[in-house]
């Protein structure tokens, strides 16, 4: 079992937003300002999208957002493309284990 | 530009021990502030970080593992080995060698390898 709760899948329609919920708790996400998400496409390698809670790496759309609030951490996409479609990880600074992910969340574009 | 490249076997039998070899380009672990994580994600589940080593040379487990964990470096030759023991069917996976970038995020991975644990 996943240290951080996401939902198994979200939906949107193209153009709309979504936004996907990770809870952790105040071993993790409610501690450290250390959550990153991972988009993910099928059999490839997971790419970073947000870290630190809200930063963007370079190159990265401005359409992905992520916030923290508690021990809950979100990202959201907005104006949903196809391309978006993919599995996403959040992941945070935890103290036992060190890092840890969430169970991922399948985005479909409807 | 940054690549990572996993190498190691495909098949290792229970109990076996597993060596994988991570080669990079484009950074250096005599920088300061790099570091270098294995990553590695079983079919079909998240991924799961294993361990990570610094420039300065600390290392970091996932202590949770029933199998063995040492990670290491060659800075000279731009190699991170992992050396797991006591190889288990759970340790099922795909393999990924990644760059972290300010310290806790992942930020370039490599291809990743696949390895099977069966008799």
């Amino acid at each position: 079992q996943s240290a951080l709760t996401q939902p198994a899948s979200v939906s949107g329609s193209p153009g709309r937003s979504i936004t996907i919920s990770c809870s952790g708790t105040n071993s993790d996400v409610g501690t450290y300002d250390l959550v990153s998400w991972y988009q993910q496409h099928p059999g490839k390698a997971p790419k970073l999208i947000i870290y630190e809670v809200s930063k963007r790496p370079s190159g990265v759309s401005n359409r992905f957002s992520g916030s923290k609030s508690g021990t809950t951490a979100s990202l959201t996409i907005s104006g949903l493309q196809s391309e978006d479609e993919a599995d996403y990880y959040c992941c945070s600074l935890a103290d036992s284990n060190l890092w840890v992910f969430g169970g991922g969340t399948k985005v479909t574009v409807l | 530009q940054v690549t990572l490249r996993e190498s190691g076997p495909a098949l290792v039998k229970p109990t076996q021990t597993l060596t994988l070899t991570c080669t990079f380009s484009g950074f250096s672990l005599n920088t300061v502030g790099e570091c270098v994580s294995w990553i590695r994600q079983a079919p079909g589940k998240a991924p799961e970080w294993l361990a990570r080593i610094d420039w300065d040379d600390d290392k970091y487990y996932r202590t949770s593992l029933k199998t063995g964990l040492i990670i290491s470096k060659d800075a000279s030759k731009n190699q991170v080995v992992l050396t797991m023991t006591n190889m288990d069917p759970v340790d099922t996976a795909t393999y990924y060698c990644v760059r972290n970038m300010k310290l806790h995020a992942f930020g370039i991975w490599g291809r990743g390898t696949m390895v099977t644990v069966s008799s």
